[in-house]
C-alpha cells in the first residue's frame, strides 16, 4: 500500500541553523501539507500546497518557513533560522484531491533545537 | 475560523467494554468533513473513521462508530469491545475538502486489562 515517507526521523540542530525536512507524498496525490505537534500538545496545521504553490497557510507559518516541491516526488519544509520553540514533531500529509478523501500522514520528523 | 473541542483529556475503560470520546466543533460552513485520528506512542497519525457532514447516517468501521449530531455540532467516537491495542491519543479533526485540518487537543485513552 502506498505511504507517505519522511526523512530524517529525528533531526537535532543548533538554534539559528537552517533545517530542511523532507517528505515523499503518495505519487498520485495532488495536495500536500505540513503540520506541527509540540510535545504533549495538539497537531497544528502549518501550510498546504497545490499546483506548485501555497494554497493555504496558518499564522504559525511565518517568514522563517518555506515549502518547495523541487522535483516530481519530494516536498520539503525549510526553517531558515531555528528557534528553541521550533522543537516539535513535523508531519507531512498528502491528499488525492477528491472531495471527502482522507489526508494520509507520514511518520513524522522529530526536530530538536538546542 | 473553525474550532474543535475535546473536553476529556483522559479516559479509562476496561478491556472488552465500550467507551465514548466526545468532540464538539464550531463552524459557519455547511459542507465539511469530520475525522477521528489515533496516535499511538509511535506518534504516527492513523485515520480511524470519517464522516461527511451532508450524510445523516453515522459512519461505522468495525468496532468504531460515531454519533454525529450536526445541529448540536457534536461528533463523538464510540469504541466497542475495547482492546489493549486501542490505547492511544485520539484526536478529533475538522476539514473542508482538501483544506488543512483543525485538530482538537486530544483524549488519552487508557485500556485497563
Amino acid at each position: 500500500e502506498p505511504e507517505v515517507t519522511q526523512t530524517p526521523s529525528h533531526q537535532v540542530t543548533q538554534m539559528g541553523q537552517e533545517v530542511i525536512l523532507r517528505c515523499v507524498p503518495i505519487s498520485n496525490h495532488l495536495y500536500f501539507y505540513w503540520y506541527r505537534q509540540i510535545l504533549g500538545q495538539k497537531v497544528e496545521f502549518l501550510v498546504s500546497f497545490y499546483n506548485n504553490e501555497i494554497s493555504e497557510k496558518s499564522e504559525i507559518f511565518d517568514d522563517q518557513f518555506s515549502v518547495e516541491r523541487p522535483d516530481g516526488s519530494n516536498f520539503t519544509l525549510k526553517i531558515r533560522s531555528t528557534k528553541l520553540e521550533d522543537s516539535a514533531m513535523y508531519f507531512c500529509a498528502s491528499h488525492r484531491g477528491l472531495a471527502g478523501g482522507e489526508q494520509f500522514f507520514g511518520p513524522g520528523t522529530r526536530l530538536t533545537v538546542l | 475560523a473553525q474550532t474543535v473541542t475535546q473536553s476529556q483529556p483522559e479516559m479509562s475503560v476496561q478491556e472488552a467494554e465500550t467507551v465514548t470520546l466526545s468532540c464538539t466543533y464550531d463552524t459557519s460552513e455547511s459542507d465539511y468533513y469530520l475525522f477521528w485520528y489515533k496516535q499511538p506512542p509511535s506518534r504516527q497519525m492513523i485515520l480511524v473513521i470519517r464522516q461527511e457532514a451532508y450524510k445523516q447516517q453515522n459512519a461505522t468501521e468495525n468496532r468504531f462508530s460515531v454519533n454525529f449530531q450536526k445541529a448540536a455540532k457534536s461528533f463523538s467516537l464510540k469504541i466497542s469491545d475495547s482492546q489493549l491495542g486501542d490505547a492511544a491519543m485520539y484526536f478529533c479533526a475538522f476539514g473542508g475538502g482538501a483544506d488543512g485540518l483543525t485538530f482538537g487537543k486530544g483524549t488519552h485513552l487508557i485500556i485497563q486489562p
